[in-house]
């Protein structure tokens, strides 16, 4: 069965660094998730993103956050200046349409620990 | 804005008894997803429910919409140790919006 699947699986980072989060969604996809989840907490909406831009963004994607669909498989979640608060799961998912038609498949997650 | 709020937080059964979970939004939705979630793993889609007071059944998982759509439960029978987990409800509110709300989760511990 098709999967999304997410690069790298834990990732260590110095406070004020950037970093970079991959996701490559499910091939027939058009519209792609970024979630966070804050250990032991609620999953939270990120961004979703439709045909090169962002379609919705939630209050936590502030300026310091950014996505991008660089090729036709990847797409990036990019963290400017890191902070501690950051230190969470991060989530992909994408679905194949958006409505009441769409199920939404998540990638297993990169762990970001922000020292 | 909306807020998605499950009860119980948490849940501790003997292996055999049955669970429920229950998900309220704050405002109407226009459906709602439920997801699984073991341990250290990612949210599994379970089941999208759509229409007001709509039932669907998957094998000892019933999962029930209600009628004015602004809440949900999940309910099993006879638990299993294979259904630990936090079970979340997920709703997409219904003012053209694309985006769903994860519901606070109900942890489910089974006990042998």
């Amino acid at each position: 069965e098709p999967e999304v699947t997410q690069t790298p699986s834990h990732q260590v980072t110095q406070m004020g660094q950037e970093v970079i989060l991959r996701c490559v969604p499910i091939s027939n996809h058009l519209y792609f998730y970024w979630y966070r989840q804050i250990l032991g907490q609620k999953v939270e909406f990120l961004v979703s993103f439709y045909n090169n831009e962002i379609s919705e963004k939630s209050e936590i994607f502030d300026d310091q956050f950014s996505v991008e669909r660089p090729d036709g498989s990847n797409f990036t979640l990019k963290i400017r200046s890191t902070k501690l608060e950051d230190s969470a799961m991060y989530f992909c998912a994408s679905t194949r349409v958006a409505g009441v038609a769409d199920t939404q498949y998540f990638g297993p997650g990169t762990r970001l620990t922000v020292l | 804005g909306q807020q998605v709020m499950q009860i119980p937080q948490y849940q501790h059964v003997q292996e055999g008894e049955d669970f429920t979970t229950y998900c309220n939004s704050s405002t109407t939705l226009s459906n709602i997803q439920w997801y699984k979630q073991r341990p250290g793993g990612h949210p599994v889609f379970l089941i999208q429910l759509v229409k007001s007071g709509e039932v669907k059944k998957q094998k000892r998982l019933t999962f029930q919409f209600g009628e004015a759509k602004k809440n949900s439960s999940l309910h099993i029978t006879a638990t299993q140790t294979t259904d630990v987990g936090t079970y979340f409800c997920a709703g997409r509110g219904a003012s053209g919006t694309y985006k769903y709300i994860f519901g606070t989760g109900t942890r489910l511990k089974v006990l042998a």
